[in-house]
């Protein structure tokens, strides 16, 4: 059972450069989330779709974009990438109920130059 | 001001100490509290979680919410290496979560 999977792993870019980070999960979760980690500032939310269909905007959705291309996929595209991208970038599934609990990812780190 | 507050820390104790983890938080309307440990270079894992206030026991972890201070807290008992790592305060919000910046605790053997 993979759980979530996130590809790639590690991603250097160069400033303008364009890129998709691609979210996949296997437990028939409706939700996923796209969250970034930069040290001191915890997990913010980038986007997030509650079913597929849906795509909302999270704290921090300027510079980027989604797709949930069907249940199991939630891609994050970096259309122009900026140095102040450089963050750790985890996707999160959730499933339906009140227990709060998402699944995460290992993460994708990406660094701008 | 943040919505959820947490000391980043780093927190370092000697093996089999009573560890205590904390955030404070600003909106009442919150009702459901969790707390996440993230080991290093891996994503968050959900170790205990919490509705509404009082404790709650797993093992040798225990959380508490006071909701009347809008303060949680997280025990650890008898506090092994294994334990290193951060530990995030996460509260429901609207369907979202809402994260501390999470706190980082080192157990020297």
């Amino acid at each position: 059972n993979a759980g979530v999977t996130q590809t790639p792993k590690f991603q250097v870019l160069k400033t303008g450069q364009s890129m998709t980070l691609q979210c996949a999960q296997d437990m028939n979760h409706n939700s996923m989330y796209w969250y970034r980690q930069d040290p001191g500032m915890g997990l913010r939310l980038i986007y997030y779709s509650a079913s597929e269909g849906t795509t909302d905007k999270g704290e921090v959705p300027n510079g980027y974009n989604v797709s949930r291309l069907n249940k199991r996929e939630f891609s994050l595209r970096l259309e122009s990438a900026a140095p102040s991208q450089t963050s750790v970038y985890f996707c999160a599934s959730r499933p339906p109920g009140d227990t709060g609990e998402l699944f995460f990812g290992e993460g994708s780190r990406l660094t701008v130059l | 001001q943040k919505e959820v507050e947490q000391d980043p820390g780093p927190l370092s104790v000697p093996e089999g100490a009573i560890v205590s983890l904390n955030c404070t938080y600003s909106n009442s309307a919150f009702q459901y509290f969790m707390w996440y440990r993230q080991y290093s270079r891996k994503g968050p894992e959900l170790l205990m979680y919490t509705y509404s206030s009082g404790n709650k026991e797993d093992g040798r972890f225990t959380a508490q919410v006071d909701k009347s201070s809008k303060y949680i807290s997280l025990f650890i008992r008898d506090s092994q290496p294994s334990d290193s790592a951060t530990y995030l305060c996460a509260m429901d919000s609207n369907y979202q979560l809402i994260w501390g910046a999470g706190t980082k605790l080192i157990i020297k053997p």
